[in-house]
């Protein structure tokens, strides 16, 4: 089945830096990869999702960039600030018909006003 | 009202007792999964349906059963609870059409067992 890595597993930045974080997956039949936050007490919710066609999507101050041949994808947070702090999940589908995601192990990004 | 709203929130039950986990959503989206949340584990699937009359096994789902009862509705059942399925639980839902791979969850439900 499909392996996601995630790292790394809690991130500490000063309000205003940027945070990238990082996953790689195993799966080279897979085309979609989503990446969702999780505030204390809620469910993960999406934030950004990028698709195998494309190497780089942005929306504001977060962006995701894809490197197919090395399986690997990212998201980068610019100017972070302290509602940024939350767990972040990146997430792979399998290929096919078979849509269902699996999650990296998440990370816990904490900013520091 | 919440798209996918999860009953209960907070559950404490004791070990050998029978419990069940419901979800229910307004989106009308076809595709429904029960995920678990642990600690430095992440989200890891129980069991997936893609319609009323589909249900899959995921990564996990020894110790759980499921029922979807409707396209909106779809439940997670522990025949016979143990304290290593205490955990945060979430259900989830996507429209299922290629292109639309998306997942809404729900709040979760923190599920003990003592």
């Amino acid at each position: 089945g499909e392996n996601v890595e995630q790292h790394p597993s809690t991130l500490s930045v000063q309000e205003g830096d940027s945070a990238v974080i990082k996953c790689t997956y195993s799966d080279s039949a897979s085309n979609y990869f989503p990446w969702y936050k999780q505030e204390l007490g809620k469910g993960p919710q999406l934030i950004i999702d990028i698709r195998s066609n494309v190497g780089e999507k942005k929306d504001q101050r977060i962006a995701v960039t894809l490197n197919k041949t090395a399986k690997h994808f990212s998201l980068h947070i610019t100017e972070t600030q302290p509602e940024d702090s939350a767990v972040y999940f990146c997430a792979v589908n399998s290929g096919g018909s078979n849509y269902k995601l699996t999650f990296g192990k998440g990370t816990l990004l904490t900013v520091n006003p | 009202d919440a798209d996918v709203t999860q009953t209960p929130r907070n559950r404490i039950t004791k070990t050998g007792k029978r419990i069940m986990l419901e979800c229910s959503q307004t989106k009308g989206h076809d595709r429904m999964y029960w995920y678990r949340q642990d600690p430095g584990l992440g989200l890891r699937l129980i069991y997936y349906s893609f319609d009323v009359k589909d249900i899959n096994k995921g990564e996990i789902s020894d110790g759980y059963s499921v029922s979807r009862q409707a396209q909106a509705k779809f439940s997670l059942s522990l025949e016979s609870a143990i304290p290593n399925q205490t955990a945060l639980y979430f259900c989830a839902t996507s429209v299922g059409r290629t292109g639309s791979y998306g997942y809404t969850f729900g709040s979760g439900t923190r599920l003990t067992v003592v």
